[in-house]
Parts: C-alpha cells; sequence; structure tokens
C-alpha cells in the first residue's frame, strides 16, 4: 500500500544504547522530516531532507543522526540514547512546499 | 522569535459549535495549517490558509487574518469522535513549520 510507514512501532531501550528509528515512504516525496512529540510540546522538528543526501538540522538535532541515500527511506538514529530522549517519534513527508504533510503512525521511544 | 498561541484545552457539548484560536509569530509567513491528532495516533491534515478569509470544508471551517497574526478553525455540529487535539502550525519564510502545542478538545453528551 502507498503511504508512510514507521518501524518499529514500540521500542524499549538503555541509557547508552545506539537505535534507529526507520522511515519509508512509496509516494517518491521530495522533502522528509523527523519530529518529536512531547507533552505540554508541539511538534519539535529535528532534521529534515529536502531530496536524497541533502539533510539539514531543526529544532532540536542534537544527539541525533539522519541519512538519505534514497528518496524513500530517512533512518533516524540516537547514538547514545538519553533519557531525555524518550518521545513519540514522528516521521513526515511532502511533495511540494505548500502542501500539507503526511504522517507516519509515530514511534514510541521509552529510554530507561 | 517564531511562536504559536493556542488554548491548552477547550470543553464543547456534541451538536455544539466550537472556535479554536490561534495567534502566531513568524519570520515571514507562508500559510498557516490545522491538523486533527487523536490520542495515539499520528497528525492529519485539515485545512491549509494563505490568504486572508475563511476556507470552509463540511462541519469545518479555517479563517485567517495575516495583518492579525489570527486564525481560527471552527467546528460545527460537535461529535463525539470529533473529542482529539487540534494542532496550529504556521509556515515561515523558508517554508519551514512552526508548531503549537496543540488544543485538547473535549467533546460532552
Amino acid at each position: 500500500d502507498a503511504g508512510i510507514t514507521q518501524s518499529p512501532r514500540y521500542k524499549i531501550t538503555e541509557t547508552g544504547r545506539q537505535v534507529t528509528l526507520m522511515c519509508h515512504q512509496t509516494w517518491s516525496h521530495s522533502y522528509m522530516f523527523w519530529y518529536r512529540q512531547d507533552l505540554g510540546h508541539g511538534l519539535r522538528l529535528i532534521y529534515y531532507s529536502a531530496a536524497a543526501d541533502i539533510t539539514d538540522k531543526g529544532e532540536v538535532p542534537d544527539g541525533y543522526v539522519v541519512s538519505r541515500s534514497k528518496t524513500e527511506n530517512f533512518p533516524l538514529t540516537l547514538e547514545s540514547a538519553t533519557r531525555s530522549q524518550t518521545s513519540v517519534y514522528f516521521c513526515a513527508s511532502l511533495d511540494r512546499l505548500n502542501q500539507p504533510q503526511h504522517f507516519g503512525d509515530g514511534t514510541r521511544l521509552s529510554i530507561l | 522569535g517564531q511562536n504559536i498561541d493556542q488554548p491548552t484545552e477547550m470543553t464543547a457539548t456534541e451538536g455544539a459549535i466550537v472556535q479554536i484560536n490561534c495567534t502566531y509569530q513568524t519570520s515571514g509567513f507562508n500559510g498557516l495549517f490545522w491538523y486533527q491528532q487523536h490520542a495515539g495516533e499520528a497528525p492529519t491534515f485539515l485545512s491549509y490558509n494563505v490568504l486572508d478569509g475563511l476556507e470552509e470544508k463540511g462541519r469545518f471551517s479555517s479563517f485567517l487574518s495575516r495583518s492579525k497574526g489570527y486564525s481560527y478553525l471552527l467546528l460545527k455540529e460537535l461529535q463525539m469522535k470529533d473529542s482529539a487535539s487540534y494542532l496550529c502550525a504556521a509556515q515561515d519564510s523558508n517554508y519551514q513549520l512552526i508548531w503549537g502545542a496543540g488544543t485538547k478538545l473535549i467533546i460532552k453528551p
């Protein structure tokens, strides 16, 4: 089915571990985004990508790494997880600016 | 700085009308989005305004005043399924979305 999918949906890990969240879209959208959502905050942009091999920092990039070797995939890696990175992570994609972003179902990440 | 303000929580009655306000301050402006987010789910797109005025889509309408940095989402004939958070997001001059914290709407029978 066409769309945007995230995996895993739920993840529990320990501080100091590396964890990668996957995001895959089948629309061939140029733009892809990673957000985190915490209680009391709006969606906060971590990283975004305008095309394959082009990525840029958002509002809260520290502790995160992204790559985009293929248009359809945009993985997010926490190199050494900390408890403050416990959150719900959403991936989104966008075809053209001024169009709405389409969101994946999210990954609920808990770091113990 | 860039900022979006919207009420944290609102309560309304089934069948009634509710207006959710949003004020924004951004570096440049390229449009205002409203999203709906049910608990535990992803945000889904509701509306987009870039010009002043009212956009109507069935039971939902969205209004924008660029000069006042103000938007509202109007929900008519409220249904229990409208219980959700409503997110306001303004697009700045770089086309980045600045998100509000969301308004939790509680619908009572």
